[in-house]
């Protein structure tokens, strides 16, 4: 079975400076690997997927995440933070076949003035 | 262009009592979900079906039902509600995934069991 695993619960990040979330997943196929946005009362927002090609990934707001399969990481990166990307991000783990998905835990983003 | 529309967004329910939530999706999508959100634990799949009357189990099923008479609706029922389903649930659909659909969430339904 697929697991995903988001090592940091909570980071804090300074406006303007640059951020980078973990995702490892453990698949036996070739995944296909979102990460979603959550703001507090809010449903998900898709930032960006990977189902093949290039393993650089662009999304919106300004977020790009990098497919490494040697490492099993799939990491959210964006340069310069703003203090509207306050919110919680899920990493998630596409089933494949049944287009099911399984999330991390989830990593809550702050970010200070 | 109104996507994944569950009802209801917020309810209360007491322990003992049944409920359906609903889901209806207008992109005629074979593949529909349900998870559940709990603090600290991500979403979680409940049921998921990828197809008129063809449903099946996820992580969490215990406690719900599930069923598909149409493409378009995936309610899912809780038969006798507790206080360990007062969560968030989602609602998600998504045409064949291996042609890189992307897999769409309703705005989720609050539901507190008293």
């Amino acid at each position: 079975a697929q697991s995903v695993t988001q090592p940091d619960i909570h980071i804090t990040v300074s406006e303007g400076a640059s951020l980078e979330l973990r995702c490892n997943y453990s698949y036996g196929a070739t995944p296909y690997l979102f990460w979603y946005v959550q703001s507090p009362g809010q449903g998900l927002q898709l930032l960006l997927k990977y189902f093949s090609g290039d393993t650089l990934v662009q999304g919106i707001k300004g977020f790009e995440a990098e497919f490494k399969r040697s490492q099993s990481s799939f990491n959210l990166r964006k340069p310069s933070v703003h203090w509207s990307d306050a919110a919680e991000y899920f990493c998630a783990v596409g089933a494949g076949r049944y287009s099911t998905l399984t999330f991390g835990k989830g990593t809550m983003l702050l970010v200070s003035p | 262009n109104a996507g994944v529309t569950q009802t209801p967004k917020f309810q209360v329910l007491k322990t003992g009592q049944s409920m359906t939530l609903q889901c209806a999706q207008d992109m005629n999508h074979e593949y529909m979900s349900w998870y559940r959100q709990d603090p600290g634990m991500g979403l979680r799949l409940i049921h998921y079906s990828v197809g008129a009357g063809i449903t099946d189990q996820g992580e969490v099923p215990n406690g719900y039902n599930v069923s598909r008479s149409t493409t378009e609706d995936f309610p899912l029922r809780l038969l006798s509600a507790a206080p360990s389903q007062t969560s968030v649930y989602f609602c998600a659909s998504s045409g064949a995934p291996s042609s890189g659909n992307t897999i769409y969430f309703g705005e989720g339904s609050w539901l507190t069991v008293v």
